[in-house]
């Protein structure tokens, strides 16, 4: 079946703009993850999304980030008056349920902030 | 704070070789560790995953081993080929409270023909 999709594959803004990356998951997948990979660095976790459950926001950088999720469906990921270091590829992922279960992850958005 | 470090950042080798990637982590007490493979443009695909019970897990010509006590995993890929050319992330989930991936910062592998 289709994968973890992710739009728009790259998006390049002005700093002080604002933007909205969106994310499918796979059919059925409760669970849905958003990280961030800055150029040299690991993915860092941002933010969790299990069911109707609250969201799990630990990870969020700042308050000009934030995601919503329209039940166990897609998930827009919003950042707010965007600056040069928000630059990095925002990643996506899914899974069945439990937050052991494997995470099945979509090819990303790289965001570049001029 | 856990911390995942992956030794080298990059690799290259000849096809053929055998090569060992290495990753170890701060805090011991982790549920699983986890190996992924990153392609440019593409996701992350799941190589294989050690639960924290196991000593190793092997996929065709990929084995992974796990020393929790000392907080090291290896990833051993025999007989390496062009196509295994990508960047290979490690990630621990840990055992306790909500149980998210933490990722190294990956090694970059290059095999050439």
């Amino acid at each position: 079946g289709a994968g973890v999709s992710q739009s728009p594959s790259n998006k390049v803004t002005e700093k002080g703009k604002d933007v909205e990356l969106r994310c499918d998951p796979i059919s059925g997948h409760t669970a849905l993850y958003w990280y961030r990979q800055r150029l040299g660095q690991g993915l860092e976790f941002l933010i969790y999304f299990q069911g109707n459950s609250a969201p799990d926001k630990s990870g969020l950088p700042s308050d000009r980030f934030s995601a919503e999720r329209t039940g166990e469906s897609v998930s827009t990921l919003t950042i707010q008056r965007t600056q040069q270091e928000d630059s990095a590829v925002y990643l996506c992922a899914s899974s069945p349920g439990l937050e052991r279960d494997t995470q099945y992850f979509g090819p990303g958005t790289r965001l570049t902030v001029l | 704070k856990q911390e995942v470090t992956q030794i080298p950042a990059a690799l290259s080798v000849p096809e053929g070789e055998n090569l060992v990637l290495n990753c170890s982590f701060t805090d011991s007490a982790i549920y699983n560790l986890q190996w992924f493979r990153q392609d440019p443009g593409k996701g992350l695909t799941s190589l294989l995953l050690i639960q924290s019970s196991q000593r190793e897990q092997t996929s065709g010509r990929l084995n992974a081993s796990l020393d929790k006590s000392s907080g090291r995993s290896t990833l051993y890929i025999a007989a390496s080929q062009p196509g295994d050319s990508a960047t290979y992330l490690c990630a621990v989930r840990k055992n306790t409270g909500f149980q998210k991936l933490v990722f190294g910062t990956g090694t970059r592998l290059l095999v050439s023909p």
